[in-house]
This record gives C-alpha cells, sequence and structure tokens, in this order.
C-alpha cells in the first residue's frame, strides 16, 4: 500500500479482556516495528520483525504481549488479559529493510492504534 | 529504556525565529535520526545522520552530530507556524547494523504566528 495502516484507530476495552491490533506496512518493507507511545512520552520500543520472524522482542513488557507476522506483511500485536497500564498509542512502522546499513532502518510510520481500558 | 534525552523539553518562539533542539544519547551509534510528530498523528521522518557525519542539512533543517559528546543537535531556521510538533531524537545502536531505533523523550516546540 501507500502508507503504513493500522487498524482499529481506537479500540476501547474492559479490564482483562483480549486485543488484537493489527498493522499492514508498506509493500515490500521487510522490516516492521511496533511501538507504543504513552501521553507526553516518546515511542517505546516493542518488538521488530524481519520478514516473518521476530530479530528482536526485548522491548515486550511481560508474556501477556505476543506478536506476529505470519507471511511477512501483516503482524498483529495481541494483548492479554489487558490492565489499565496497557492503555497508550500503539505505533506501527515499517523500513525497507531491518539494518542501519547504508540508512535503510529509516522508518514510516503508521497513525497508530488508540488503546483504553477501562 | 529510552536511549535519547532531549532538550528542552518544550520550547515557544516567534514566526521567523530559530529552533535549536538538542538530543543526547547513551551508547555508540550507526546512525541518528529525527524524527516529528504532529499533535495525535504518527511520526515523519525528517533527516538521518550517519555516525562517520558531522553535520547535515535538509531545507530549512540543519542537523549536527558530535559522536565524542555523544549528542547532535536539530536547528529549525526561520520557523512558521506549520512547524508547531513534537521532535524525536532516535539511534540505532552499534555494535549490530539492528535498524532498531530507540527513541527519546522529544520537545515540543510552538512556533507563534
Amino acid at each position: 500500500g501507500a502508507g503504513v495502516s493500522q487498524t482499529p484507530s481506537n479500540k476501547v476495552t474492559e479490564k482483562g479482556k483480549y486485543v488484537e491490533l493489527r498493522c499492514d506496512p508498506i509493500s515490500g518493507h521487510t522490516a516492521l516495528y511496533w511501538y507504543r507511545q504513552s501521553l507526553g512520552q516518546g515511542p517505546e520500543f516493542l518488538i521488530y520483525f524481519q520478514g516473518t520472524g521476530a530479530a528482536d522482542d526485548s522491548g515486550l513488557p511481560n508474556d501477556r504481549f505476543f506478536a506476529v507476522r505470519p507471511e511477512g506483511s501483516v503482524s498483529t500485536l495481541k494483548i492479554q488479559r489487558t490492565e489499565r497500564g496497557d492503555s497508550a498509542v500503539y505505533l506501527c512502522a515499517s523500513s525497507v529493510t531491518g539494518t542501519a546499513l547504508s540508512g535503510a532502518n529509516v522508518l514510516t510510520f503508521g497513525a497508530g492504534s488508540r488503546l483504553t481500558v477501562l | 529504556s529510552q536511549q535519547g534525552e532531549e532538550d528542552p523539553q518544550a520550547l515557544s518562539i516567534q514566526e521567523g525565529e530559530n529552533a535549536t533542539m538538542n538530543c543526547s544519547y547513551k551508547t555508540s551509534i550507526n546512525n541518528l535520526q529525527w524524527y516529528r510528530q504532529n499533535s495525535g498523528r504518527g511520526l515523519v521522518h525528517l533527516i538521518l545522520i550517519r555516525s562517520n557525519e558531522r553535520e547535515k542539512h535538509s531545507g530549512r533543517l540543519r542537523v549536527t552530530l558530535d559522536t565524542s559528546k555523544k549528542s547532535s543537535s536539530l536547528l529549525i531556521t526561520a520557523s512558521r507556524a506549520a512547524d508547531t510538533a513534537s521532535y524525536f531524537c532516535a539511534t540505532a545502536a552499534l555494535p549490530s547494523n539492528t535498524g532498531k531505533l530507540i527513541f527519546g523523550q522529544g520537545t515540543t516546540l510552538q512556533v507563534k504566528p
């Protein structure tokens, strides 16, 4: 696609529920990134994929968070047993490759999915 | 964890003035990038500077990098009201060639017409 698309744009859920957030990256971009941003803060790294595999998942806060990218394109971030502290904007980005060589890690971001846990 | 620290946290200037934002980071880097975020929107890439570069220009933007001090600055010349946004630096850390970027906390810039 022309840009990075994220759905839903807004999600309100109750504490304890399961949530899925979807990201459709730019066509041909092999790397896909998930970040979380709280109000007034910078984006916090969660996980990034090179193709279908998670190259670095060191930012996932705990085992309630999981992300997949089964065909190397669309990715889904899954949050189990949501807590109020999970409320944030979840940003997805993609880049041509997942390396910093030749500046190939310039990220194109989607508009984000705002998650509110009541 | 946050790698970069921006300074100042907030900046308010008049249209036509220059705006300077600073970023400090902790580890050796492959490259450093600056992004802009308008309120309620996603981030937009502005400029990338490699670790072997000291200065880079793009339109009204000028970025400097001092790897010995682990710091960078972003200068916006002749600011416009449309430049009002939050600005973030982000670093790709060595020793690997990982594309992962770690962002700072950002500087909120307000340009008054």
